[in-house]
């Protein structure tokens, strides 16, 4: 168990629609990242966000948004959702800004869109 | 710009014998290297890291990996093979202070 969690588990929705998934980092950790794990794609980071603020972009989505709460947990929101969103999305901690830390990964969230 | 390839997509081990995942990189320094391992319906976990200390590194699981800057591999080892560690592993290298993935390689154990 990382210390990572993330719910829910599992979500199954449709097209059009929009999700949230949340993440709670490790205690004491101030980064967030997140990551979308296909099979076509394979593992991408999306977005980083460290101590409230937002970090570092990757390959995200202009249909996708994240903040960072003061309580350091974060979500994650997908809008407008197509067949090809479905996916595992991954929420990651570390302790500091990033760069060469370890990072310490949640188990999860698998969607599936209709 | 820094990138891996994982070389094979699946490899097949009898229990008891070998195991070897290649990792090559992309990088114009020394970068650092990972290597994740993730089981069926679970998350990713940390096996060991090489951030230019030492370069044989010792992970967990009786895993280890070799940074050779020579042949810019990073090979991921074990003496012998379990049926636990049947799963994917993937080989990660830090650009600009993100986490780049490669396509992972699927272990499969043979009894």
């Amino acid at each position: 168990d990382s210390g990572v969690t993330q719910t829910p588990k599992h979500l199954i929705t449709a097209t059009g629609q929009r999700v949230t998934l949340r993440c709670s980092p490790r205690s004491g950790d101030l980064s967030v990242y997140w990551y979308q794990q296909s099979l076509d794609q394979g593992l991408q980071f999306l977005i980083q966000y460290y101590n409230g603020e937002e970090r570092a972009k990757g390959n995200i989505l202009e249909r996708f948004s994240a903040q960072q709460f003061p309580d350091l947990h974060s979500e994650l929101n997908l809008s407008s959702l197509e067949l090809g969103d479905s996916a595992l999305y991954f929420c990651a901690s570390s302790v500091d800004r990033g760069g060469e830390e370890t990072q310490y990964f949640g188990p999860g969230t698998r969607l599936l869109v209709l | 710009a820094q990138s891996v390839t994982q070389l094979d997509s699946h490899v097949s081990v009898s229990e008891g014998t070998p195991v070897l995942l290649r990792c090559n990189y992309s990088s114009s320094y020394s970068p650092s290297l990972f290597w994740y391992v993730q089981h069926p319906n679970k998350g990713l976990q940390l096996l060991l890291k090489y951030t230019s200390a030492a370069t044989l590194v010792k992970g967990i699981n009786g895993f280890e990996a070799e940074f050779k800057k020579s042949e810019t591999s990073f090979h991921l080892t074990k003496p012998s093979a379990h049926m636990s560690d049947a799963a994917e592993y993937f080989c990660v290298v830090i650009r600009t202070y993100k986490y780049i993935f490669g396509t992972g390689t699927r272990l499969k154990v043979l009894a």
